[in-house]
């Protein structure tokens, strides 16, 4: 079945520093690829998305490349900052055959960033 | 924006009670979902809804059931709370299309003493 497999955290980093965040997985057919950020004490939310091979998603200095050929998603950003302290989830969508209903995530298990000043 | 909202965030419960966790969410979503996140096992899907009254089992139904009786409205209801049902909950919306982003509410911490 389709999984996602991401680095076991915590990572710890210094202000400015470059981060990498793996992910890799495994489906059949062509997924979309979904990184999500879970802040202290809150729900997840939408970081970035690539809905077919070569798609980058960005968002808040935060880039991803949908990666066919590695069967990769890895999270990247150039220069961190203490407030992107937090839990980050790699995810892939997965078709539920539900009465022709559609739209469920598989997660990887999560990778919590903490940024020292 | 889409709000997902969860109408409790902590609550503590003793063992063998009856427990509604409530969720309502404003984008007229078909699909609905109840997520249950636990320190090194991430997230695992308990059961979602893609329509009124029609509801699904995830990867971990056990001890759990669901209701959904009106589009905007998912309830999570644990018959008699144990205490390895003590985690954080998390309710979600989307539409009914594939690849499509799912929204979460802000969690419920439930502690079952």
């Amino acid at each position: 079945g389709n999984s996602v497999t991401q680095m076991e955290g915590p990572v710890t980093l210094s202000e400015e520093a470059f981060l990498t965040i793996n992910c890799t997985y495994t489906a059949t057919g062509y997924p979309s690829l979904f990184w999500y950020v879970q802040y202290p004490g809150e729900g997840l939310q939408l970081l970035l998305k690539a809905t077919k091979a070569d798609d980058k998603g960005s968002n808040k200095g935060f880039e991803a490349t949908y990666r066919k050929e590695t069967t990769s998603f890895h999270l990247e950003k150039g220069s961190v900052q203490v407030s992107d302290s937090a839990v980050y989830f790699c995810a892939l969508s997965d078709r539920m055959n539900y009465g022709g209903s559609q739209g469920n995530l598989i997660f990887g298990k999560g990778t919590k960033l903490s940024v020292k000043p | 924006d889409v709000k997902v909202t969860q109408s409790s965030r902590y609550l503590v419960k003793r063992t063998g009670e009856k427990v509604f966790l409530e969720c309502v969410q404003d984008m007229d979503h078909e699909n609905m979902f109840w997520y249950r996140q636990d320190p090194g096992l991430g997230l695992r899907l308990i059961y979602f809804s893609y329509d009124v009254k029609m509801k699904e089992k995830g990867d971990i139904p056990e001890g759990y059931s669901v209701s959904r009786e009106k589009k905007e409205r998912f309830s999570l209801i644990l018959e008699s709370a144990s205490t390895n049902q003590t985690s954080m909950y998390l309710c979600a919306s989307s539409i009914l299309i594939s690849g499509n982003t799912i929204y979460f509410g802000e969690g419920s911490w439930l502690t079952v003493v």
